[in-house]
């Protein structure tokens, strides 16, 4: 069990440009879970996936960002034409569904600057 | 629907002193709390939660917590805290029973500890 590992770890990018960041989780979770945290605020919550199926998005989720989870397993985010708004970092989580014990595990996190 | 504060941005504390975090929870019928620890350059890592059962909750690093129903208080304690202890701490209320993970965090409490 290697946890659950984002890449890349941190990434610069000139407003108006595309952006794609993939999150692997733990191999057996069946959830896996995108926030994003501002400097000075927790993680919010945007969207979260149950296998392949996309189960909720978050209103913070505009129309140029898109997450897919093919086949269940690693999953990507990507934002489109960047704004500087977009400047954040963009946590993964998975966990095991099975009854009111679920417990997530973080990775580590991609740091984006949009300059 | 839920939410959470965190009513101290910065704590400073001795090493060796006490330790209480707080935070204010708002819940529907059934609480799903967590506390969550993130070290520089880190993931978010589970420190304590609790959703049913007994009220007092052992967690990592030696730090404990008592669900009190009656103050929707489940504030993390630690008897005497060590400088790997300073961190950013971030309480959090899951969305309900098949979705706990969906959390809603608060805005953390930075531990900062004096030698």
């Amino acid at each position: 069990d290697t946890g659950v590992s984002q890449n890349p770890r941190h990434k610069i990018t000139k407003r108006g440009q595309n952006v794609t960041f993939r999150c692997d989780p733990i191999s057996e979770h069946n959830r896996l879970y995108w926030y994003r945290q501002t400097l000075g605020q927790g993680p919010e919550f945007l969207t979260y996936f149950q296998n392949e199926a996309q189960l909720e998005k978050s209103r913070l989720l505009s129309d140029r960002f898109s997450a897919e989870r093919p086949k269940g397993s690693f999953s990507t985010l990507e934002i489109q034409r960047t704004e500087q708004g977009d400047s954040a970092m963009y946590l993964c989580a998975s966990s095991l569904i099975g009854g009111p014990q679920e417990t997530q595990y973080f990775g580590p996190g991609t740091r984006l600057l949009v300059l | 629907a839920q939410s959470v504060t965190q009513p101290d941005i910065h704590i400073t504390v001795s090493e060796g002193a006490s330790l209480e975090l707080r935070c204010n929870y708002s819940y529907g019928a059934t609480p799903y709390l967590f506390w969550y620890v993130q070290s520089p350059g880190q993931g978010l890592q589970l420190l304590l939660k609790y959703f049913s059962g007994d009220t007092l909750v052992q967690g990592i690093k030696g730090f404990e917590a008592e669900f009190k129903r009656s103050q929707s208080s489940f504030n993390p304690r630690k008897p005497s805290v060590h400088w790997s202890d300073a961190a950013e701490y971030f309480c959090a209320v899951g969305a309900g029973f098949t979705n706990a993970g969906k959390s809603t965090f608060g805005d953390g409490t930075t531990l900062t500890v004096k030698p």
